[in-house]
């Protein structure tokens, strides 16, 4: 069975770091590119940043961009989210999701996705 | 940044009946080299993650019941559910994926009336 398993999350003071973890399993992780996908408390969802499957590639949302790093080890299916100076505003359910693929090709669009963990940003 | 819309922002039908939401981008998410639309639906449930519905617009994600459709091409497009089953009460996002950053609309919640 295909599962995303997300953990790190918690209470975190304004300026502070956290990293969040992505544990796959029941497919190839390396062979897909991977996302974070952020909700805020009762709102709409907000991408937050993607992996290429080799890691040769990152991207990143405005919003985060500068402050959040994406990263993934391959060796131990796991995806990462290392987040610094967070903000009041970061605190959301993070999920993380497989982009949907054919062959070689991917696109942002999530057809697999954890459970999620809560980050709050709060003093 | 492409914006997406939805309407109505909620909706309530009656068991079996249809449901249709519709979305709309700020521009076309059309790419006419492969003639596909990069728009995706994903339906989500009181206190689960999204789930992929449909993307290219129109192709069903496989285990997804035949009874949710989509349609539309380039700034304008519709989920329709044929015959609204109770397990269908959720909020269904549209998202676009033709540029970076991939962005949601702000979701249509669906209930029974």
């Amino acid at each position: 069975e295909v599962q995303l398993l997300e953990s790190g999350g918690g209470l975190v003071q304004p300026g502070g770091s956290l990293r969040l973890s992505c544990g796959a399993s029941g497919f190839t992780f390396s062979g897909y590119a991977m996302s974070w996908v952020r909700q805020a408390p009762g709102k709409g969802l907000e991408w937050v940043s993607a992996i290429s499957g080799s890691s040769g590639s990152t991207y990143y949302g405005d919003s985060v961009k500068g402050r959040f790093t994406i990263s993934r080890d391959n060796s131990k299916n796991t995806l990462y989210l290392q987040m610094n100076r967070l903000r009041a505003e970061d605190t959301a359910v993070y999920y993380c999701a497989k982009l949907n693929s054919e062959g070689n090709n991917w696109w942002f669009a999530f057809d697999i996705w954890g459970q999620g963990t809560m980050v709050t940003v709060s003093s | 940044d492409i914006v997406m819309t939805q309407s109505p922002d909620s909706l309530a039908v009656s068991l079996g009946e249809r449901a249709s939401i519709n979305c709309k981008s700020s521009q076309s998410v059309l790419y006419s080299s492969n003639n596909k639309n990069y728009l995706a639906w994903y339906q989500q449930k009181p206190g689960q993650p999204p789930k992929l519905l449909i993307y290219w617009a129109s192709t069903r994600e496989s285990g997804v019941p035949d009874r949710f459709s989509g349609s539309g091409s380039g700034t304008d497009f519709t989920l329709t559910i044929s015959s609204l089953q109770a397990e269908d009460v959720a909020v269904y996002y549209c998202q676009q994926y033709y540029n970076t950053p991939p962005t949601f609309g702000p979701g249509t919640t669906v209930d029974i009336k």
